[in-house]
């Protein structure tokens, strides 16, 4: 079937260190997305690309990167550099064709910062 | 600048009862408009969607919205809530691009038995 796939589901970080938040989809979906979800804060874009080897910063891209070598994966990076990293992470895809802005989702990452 | 608005962080209804969660929007141009639903530890799930095609949108699970332009209103509505409705909804807008959607804050749907 297909779909998006996060992983992890859950993951743990020491304070000072880069982890990186995979997302892969078979969708065949030229447009990806990386948000961030707090309790009442609704959903916040951090980076989204709309093709291969291009992105471009959403509304809260500090303390994050992302890349897009290809077309199935679009890896999150949180740094350091992010001050509150804890936070429900979200991938979603979306088809361009027509597009009326209809994101697919994955089923999340959750990063907890010790 | 678009904008949406979801009133009430929680809402509460009998099992049996109408579902009613509200969402107004602010748009300089004409939307298109979703409502998804996500339930805990998941990612969302598109529950339906207006494209300015008919204003009464009927999505999965029984639920339905209205597209009321002069109210700048896309309330979200199911005659009998079930006890696997609750969950979390969210409204969105299409922003100037279509690649950026502008989110409300969400809504927590509680179900009593």
């Amino acid at each position: 079937d297909g779909g998006i796939t996060q992983s992890p589901k859950y993951l743990f970080r020491k304070e000072g260190q880069n982890v990186t938040l995979s997302c892969e989809q078979n969708l065949n979906h030229d447009a990806m997305y990386w948000y961030r979800q707090d309790p009442g804060q609704g959903l916040r874009l951090i980076y989204y690309s709309q093709i291969v080897n291009d992105f471009q910063k959403g509304d809260i891209a500090e303390g994050y990167s992302v890349s897009r070598e290809k077309k199935e994966s679009f890896p999150l990076t949180v740094t350091s550099a992010q001050k509150n990293p804890t936070a429900f992470y979200l991938c979603a895809s979306s088809s361009p064709q027509g597009n009326t802005g209809e994101l697919f989702f994955g089923e999340g990452s959750r990063l907890t910062v010790l | 600048a678009q904008s949406v608005t979801q009133l009430g962080s929680h809402v509460s209804v009998s099992e049996g009862a109408l579902v009613l969660l509200r969402c107004n929007y602010s748009s300089s141009v004409p939307p298109y408009l979703f409502w998804y639903v996500q339930y805990p530890n998941q990612g969302l799930q598109l529950l339906l969607k207006y494209t300015s095609a008919a204003t009464l949108v009927k999505g999965i699970n029984g639920f339905e919205a209205e597209f009321k332009k002069s109210e700048t209103s896309f309330h979200l509505t199911k005659p009998s809530a079930h006890m696997s409705d609750a969950a979390e909804y969210f409204c969105a807008v299409s922003g100037i691009s279509n690649y950026q959607l502008i989110w409300g804050a969400g809504t927590k749907l509680i179900i009593k038995p």
